[in-house]
């Protein structure tokens, strides 16, 4: 099972909204709605972020949304701010004996 | 407060083995999925296995990097998590976190702060 794909890095001013997308296989992302994303800042364990493709667990800002399009899901971020910056990591359920698989990552930057 | 705290990292050899424990607290521990994600420095993050809650019999998934060397258990009377690791290499280097698997759901909705593994 390989690892999803993200772009490396995502960039964008404060308030302006990024995507961060994550591309996977008919055998994960495209056949299960077990989408998540995590944030994680430096030195610092990951935090869940969006679930089940969309779903915002609670604390977390609607700022933050999720999608799903076939084989690739998407976070969307809107009104970036500061503490946006992060890492940002997609995970997707697989239904083999690799439960799951994580994106790549995605480094947030805040201009 | 829902709280994960792993404790027994440190540095061994390779070909050693090291056991991570982590204590829970602030919840039902036994009616959750318990999950052991680890990050190498500076690298994603990668599943490493599962251990089902009690009304799934405990049973339990490793990832194949690990299957056949790492053996998770837990002991619900005492809220902990553990990971055995066993004939350990370099690449096994990471910092292992433990995760709580959202009740009802496929996610991790709570992790530990993480424990540093350094096989050297």
């Amino acid at each position: 099972q390989s690892a999803l794909t993200q772009p490396v890095s995502v960039s964008g001013s404060p308030g302006q909204s990024i995507t961060i997308s994550c591309t996977g296989t008919s055998s994960d992302i495209g056949t299960y709605a077990y989408v998540s994303w995590y944030q994680q800042h430096p030195g610092k364990a990951p935090k869940l972020m969006i679930y089940e493709v969309s779903n915002r667990p609670s604390g977390v800002s609607n700022r933050f949304s999720g999608s799903k399009s076939g084989n690739t899901a998407s976070l969307t971020i809107s009104g970036l701010q500061a503490d946006d910056e992060a890492d940002y990591y997609c995970s997707s359920y697989t239904g083999s004996n690799t439960l799951y698989v994580f994106g790549t990552g995605t480094k947030v930057t805040v201009l | 407060e829902v709280q994960l705290v792993e404790s027994g990292g440190g540095l061994v050899q390779p070909g050693g083995s090291l056991r991570l424990s982590c204590a829970a607290s602030g919840f039902a521990f036994s009616d959750h999925a318990m999950d052991w994600v680890r990050q190498a420095p500076g690298k994603g993050l990668e599943w490493v296995g599962r251990i089902e809650h009690r009304t799934k019999g405990h049973t339990t998934e490793y990832a194949a990097s690990v299957k056949g060397r790492f053996t998770i258990t837990r002991d619900d009377s005492k809220n902990s998590l553990y990971l055995q690791m066993d004939s350990l290499k370099a690449e096994d280097t990471a910092v292992y976190y433990c995760a709580r698997v959202r009740v009802f759901g496929v996610e991790y909705d709570y992790w530990g702060q993480g424990a540093l593994v350094t096989v050297s």
